[in-house]
């Protein structure tokens, strides 16, 4: 079955660079979330989006916005990067408001990651 | 979102029953529980999601009591490849980010 697709699955970035990273959510998923997990730490909700708009904002930097685009995948941008933002930053998609097969509701599908290192 | 609490790390050796359990005292009415499991260095995956009393699927089983205050995922017969952590969410169908606490670590040994 198809999942999340992330790329890239790593990137080396300068401090005050930019870097983008780009989901590709599952075939009709509608919902797409963005998760940071740094070093040691439990995953850390960002953003989300449902049919193109935003759904919902957690601790994302200033420094970061994010958009999904008609064909629902997603990008994640980063300006400024500081040492901190080294992290794995995750993607996930999900049938939005609905229920998955079982009635589970909000089941989130995670891609690989994408591993960012900023030195 | 209702706070939990679950134990930082549990050890175990492969064969066994584990069971983790999860502290969710101010639980809503309308929040329903989910666990996570996530590998080093992968995406988090669905395990298993409940509501109320016993729900099982190929992999785990979740026991809820009648007051909700906590929850207890089973795994049967873990094996090496169980080592990960495991999170327990809480959640209602108003709110469709996934807040994750502090997981447990699970070690299984051989």
């Amino acid at each position: 079955a198809a999942g999340v697709i992330q790329s890239p699955r790593h990137l080396i970035k300068e401090k005050r660079e930019t870097a983008t990273l780009k989901c590709y959510p599952i075939p009709r998923h509608d919902t797409v979330y963005w998760y940071q997990q740094g070093p040691g730490q439990d995953p850390q909700f960002l953003i989300s989006f449902y049919e193109k708009m935003q759904s919902d904002k957690g601790s994302i930097p200033d420094r970061f916005s994010a958009q999904q685009f008609s064909d629902y995948h997603s990008e994640l941008n980063m300006s400024s990067l500081e040492l901190g933002d080294s992290a794995l930053y995750f993607c996930a998609s999900s049938l939005g408001l609905g229920t998955s097969g079982g009635g589970i509701r909000n089941e989130q599908f995670f891609g690989p990651g994408t591993r960012l290192t900023v030195l | 979102l209702a706070k939990t609490t679950q134990p930082i790390s549990m050890d175990s050796y492969e064969g066994q029953e584990v069971n983790i359990t999860c502290s969710h005292n101010n639980i809503a009415t309308n929040d329903y529980i989910t666990w996570y499991q996530q590998f080093p260095s992968q995406g988090p995956r669905f395990i298993i999601q409940g509501y109320k009393t016993k729900v099982t699927n190929e992999v785990a089983s979740l026991f809820i009591p009648a007051d909700r205050k906590s929850s207890t995922l089973s795994l049967p017969r873990v094996s090496l490849s169980d080592t990960a952590v495991y999170y327990c969410l809480v959640g209602g169908e108003s709110s469709y980010k996934l807040i994750f606490g502090s997981g447990t670590r699970l070690l299984v040994r051989p």
